[in-house]
């Protein structure tokens, strides 16, 4: 049972190069989630799905873009990659039928733009 | 304008005794709660959670208690133990908007 998995782990990139995240979970969740994680700031929710087919902007969504490409597969694509963009970038799924039992975290993708 | 606030950055905690980490919430409409637990290059884990229908929830060594009033929750760990240094996120939700707002983090560090 893989849980949430994430691809790549660590990628560089040089300003205004693009690229996709990739985030795939296998538990039937119906919610999924991209969240930044930067230092003294916690983690900020970039986009979310609530259910396939639908996405909402979260708190810092500039610079980004989401495909929900099918209940399993949340990518995230960032067009023009800044050095602001430098971060540790989380996949997280929900069962979504109430939220007490908490997301499920991927490992991580640690990206730096230079 | 953060909603969700740990306002200390880090805690160091002998083993055995008890870590105290605080969280304080400005969302008066958050009725969700929960504490998640991150080792350095690993994703956050769920840890606990609280609904704003309860005042404290416990599962073992760890107790989340909800002061709705003073909009504060704390994480309490006795004893602590070496394992449980990592940085601890809390986050909110309002039922309904399926998502959560974290606050900014705070390092325990438990010392052998």
């Amino acid at each position: 049972n893989a849980g949430v998995t994430q691809t790549p782990k660590f990628q560089v990139l040089k300003t205004g190069q693009s690229m996709t995240l990739q985030c795939a979970q296998d538990m039937n969740h119906n919610s999924m989630y991209w969240y930044r994680q930067d230092p003294g700031m916690g983690l900020r929710l970039i986009y979310y799905s609530a259910s396939e087919g639908t996405t909402d902007k979260g708190e810092v969504p500039n610079g980004y873009n989401v495909s929900r490409l099918n209940k399993r597969e949340f990518s995230l694509r960032l067009e023009s990659a800044a050095p602001s963009q430098t971060s540790v970038y989380f996949c997280a799924s929900i069962l979504g039928q109430g939220l007490i039992e908490g997301y499920t975290f991927g490992s991580g993708t640690r990206l730096t733009v230079v | 304008d953060q909603q969700v606030k740990q306002n200390s950055p880090s805690l160091s905690v002998q083993e055995g005794r008890i870590s105290i980490l605080n969280c304080d919430y400005t969302n008066s409409m958050f009725d969700y709660f929960l504490w998640y637990k991150k080792y350095p290059a690993e994703g956050p884990t769920f840890l606990i959670s609280i609904s704003s229908i309860k005042d404290k929830n416990e599962d073992g060594r760890f107790t989340v208690f909800l002061n709705k009033s003073a909009k504060h929750l704390s994480l309490h760990i006795v004893p602590s133990q070496p394992g449980d240094s990592a940085v601890y996120f809390c986050a909110a939700s309002t039922s309904g908007t399926y998502k959560y707002i974290f606050g900014t983090g705070t390092r325990l560090k438990v010392l052998a």
